[in-house]
């Protein structure tokens, strides 16, 4: 098993930039996580879903932020337009139907100049 | 609110040595438990969990940790630390007695000296 794919897996971009990140989840998982990590406020859950439909977006800190899980096999974040304060390392998490574990994909680090 | 408490920033140990780091939550009821490791540059990785039963829960890599409902602590410990566990590592309870929706500490990082 692949384990949880993301990509790309560092991101620079100028501030105002939109940002589209990529996870593919492990097969047969059907609940997906985005993560974000900063040294000031630690991971933070931005939002879930469970069988390609969102069932907690309250992470999310501003409008400036979407996610869309169109298949059980591939989900994006993107951030439009992107701000300095938006740099941190997200991560895109995967559980199976029987739930009780998060399996982590690797990160995108991203830095908006 | 629910929340989770790593107490120590930083621990430094010498290798062989045991470890424990310790972990407080808040949460009224039997909560869902996990530690997680990470290593520099990559994802988190579940070392153990703990849901209901026995309080002592064995993990990968050697790790246990102990759920201790009066000292709303799960401690985790190493008897012997390997160079190899230096990383940081987190403490996560499930959201309202959940285990989706995970609110995770601010981590500990561990050093081991050889």
């Amino acid at each position: 098993d692949a384990g949880v794919i993301q990509s790309p897996r560092h991101e620079v971009t100028e501030m105002g930039q939109e940002v589209t990140l990529r996870c593919k989840p492990i097969s047969g998982h059907d609940y997906l996580f985005w993560y974000r990590q900063t040294m000031m406020r630690g991971l933070e859950l931005l939002i879930y879903f469970n069988n390609n439909v969102p069932i907690d977006d309250s992470g999310m800190p501003e409008d400036r932020f979407s996610a869309k899980m169109p298949n059980a096999s591939f989900s994006t974040l993107k951030i439009q337009p992107s701000e300095p304060r938006d740099s941190a390392v997200y991560f895109c998490a995967s559980s199976p139907p029987s739930g009780r574990a998060l399996y982590f994909g690797p990160g995108t680090r991203l830095t908006v100049l | 609110a629910q929340s989770v408490t790593q107490p120590d920033i930083h621990i430094t140990v010498s290798e062989g040595a045991s470890l424990e780091l310790r972990c407080n939550y808040s949460y009224g009821a039997t909560p869902y438990l996990f530690w997680y490791v990470q290593s520099p540059g990559q994802g988190l990785q579940l070392l153990l969990k703990y849901f209901s039963g026995d309080t002592l829960v064995q993990g990968i890599k050697g790790f246990e940790a102990e759920f201790k409902r009066s000292q709303s602590s799960f401690n985790l410990r190493k008897p012997s630390v390997h160079w190899s566990d230096a990383a940081e590592y987190f403490c996560a309870v499930g959201e309202s007695g959940g285990y989706n929706k995970l609110i995770f500490g601010a981590g500990t990082r561990l050093a081991v000296h050889p």
